[in-house]
């Protein structure tokens, strides 16, 4: 069974400054995919970054980055230079195996993210 | 834009009366998903089709069924709705094969109201 942790239920940080939420995970795939997504008061999930267990490099994607420490089984998102749009929930999701396969994620408990001006 | 649709995006239904949630892609993806999201908690999958064939969770009720007469869409009914399934439905596509990843693509939710 795959699990996902995290560990704050919410944050507040001051604009312009950067953030890390965490998640933890565990799994007995050896292959597996992380996720992470925002989700704003109006409900929609937004796909933010993805991290593949085998990807010798941390993923980034313009503002988002993944710190990707598979010996410690986590996959924290950084967030650089907040936003007041980034006022949001954060969930880490993961899916086991990298391929084709058509499993569902598994989603953590979220972080409530506020940023403050 | 290709895009994941879902509507209604907000449905009232009374306490066991049946109600069916609908979802459709233009994205041509040959899987889509139904999470619940139940207030301030993380979404679950419900089932998921792979083309045709459907695919439920362990731990789905029996309350839930799911239909997909085509490609492009698929529907949610909930037979007898309690109290305890409101909620959002988050209607998920993804397109299997070789890549690497597959991002899954959400729509933008119908939330249910049961009274």
């Amino acid at each position: 069974a795959q699990k996902i942790t995290q560990t704050q239920p919410g944050m507040f940080v001051q604009e312009k400054e950067a953030v890390t939420l965490d998640c933890t995970y565990d799994t007995s795939d050896p292959s597996y995919g992380l996720f992470w997504y925002k989700q704003p008061s109006s409900g929609e999930m937004i796909f933010l970054i993805y991290q593949g267990s085998y990807d010798q490099q941390n993923a980034t994607e313009g503002r988002y980055s993944l710190n990707f420490q598979k010996a410690r089984k986590s996959a924290n998102l950084v967030i650089s230079a907040s936003q007041l749009g980034d006022s949001a929930m954060y969930f880490c999701a993961m899916r086991g195996g990298t391929g084709g396969g058509a499993d569902g994620l598994t989603f953590g408990k979220g972080t409530h993210l506020i940023i403050q001006p | 834009d290709a895009m994941v649709i879902q509507n209604p995006r907000y449905q009232v239904t009374q306490f066991g009366k049946p109600v069916t949630l609908s979802c459709s892609q233009t994205l041509n993806h040959n899987v889509m998903y139904w999470y619940q999201q139940k207030s301030s908690q993380a979404p679950k999958l419900l089932f998921h089709y792979y083309d045709k064939d459907f695919n439920n969770e362990a731990d789905t009720p029996d309350n839930f069924q799911s239909r997909r007469p085509n490609t492009s869409f698929c529907f949610l009914d909930i037979r007898s709705p309690g109290l305890g399934d409101a909620a959002m439905y988050l209607c998920a596509t993804r397109a299997s094969g070789p890549s690497s990843y597959n991002e899954q693509f959400f729509g933008p939710g119908t939330r249910l109201t049961v009274l």
